[in-house]
């Protein structure tokens, strides 16, 4: 079945800290795996994407890990701000040689206190 | 920076009755997607659809359910009979290759 299990639930760090979200998928044949970030009343936003051929990637201070024997990837983000207090998804999208739907985990609602 | 569009932002409607959300994907986006968000929870796909046609539909997507792509700039999504479960945020994206770019949704709201 295509899944994709996002944890923690809920986070809450300091300003500074370094909040990691985790997420595995049990379907090998996933091609594409985003993390969007949501604010309230808003839309999911691109923040950063991977694809498997790749270990890891870094945008500023968002970095994506993947480690595809263990079929899991993490969020972490440095220097965190009050203002990246938002929920984050991950997704994946299955492999079929076109631009196939996104398979989203449940999300994670980040706090980051001053 | 492109945008996908989406009216209303939020629509109120009695159960029953017919809505229609509307969509202005990013100009020379091929692929185009209805997904829902009840509140608090997940993003789940609704449809996709490409070249005219509906590529894929998941179990949500009933036969209450349709999409159009009217005059090649616009895609909607109809609801025929609206139920009181089908409140929730409703989110159309699109994309041609790169990132899927999510608009600001629609918040439909069933009395």
């Amino acid at each position: 079945q295509q899944q994709v299990k996002q944890s923690p639930q809920s986070l809450i760090v300091q300003k500074g800290g370094i909040p990691i979200i985790n997420c595995a998928y049990e379907n090998t044949a996933f091609d594409y795996f985003p993390w969007y970030q949501q604010f309230p009343g808003k839309g999911p936003a691109l923040l950063i994407a991977i694809r498997p051929d790749v270990s890891e990637k870094k945008e500023g201070r968002f970095t994506i890990s993947f480690n595809k024997s263990a079929k899991q990837f993490s969020l972490h983000i440095m220097d965190s701000q009050p203002g990246d207090s938002a929920t984050y998804f991950c997704a994946a999208r299955p492999f079929s040689g076109g631009y196939n739907k996104l398979i989203f985990g449940a999300g994670t609602r980040l706090a980051v206190h001053p | 920076e492109p945008e996908v569009t989406q009216t209303p932002s939020h629509q109120v409607t009695q159960m029953g009755q017919e809505v229609i959300l509307r969509c202005v994907p990013i100009s020379n986006h091929l692929y185009f997607y209805w997904y829902r968000q009840i509140l608090g929870q997940k993003v789940e796909f609704l449809v996709s659809f490409y070249n005219n046609e509906i590529s894929e539909k998941s179990e949500i997507f009933d036969d209450q359910f349709s999409v159009e792509r009217p005059d090649g700039s616009n895609f909607t999504l109809k609801i025929r009979s609206t139920k009181l479960e089908d409140s929730a945020m409703y989110f159309c994206a699109s994309t041609t290759g790169g990132g899927y770019t999510f608009g600001s949704g629609t918040r439909l709201t069933v009395v």
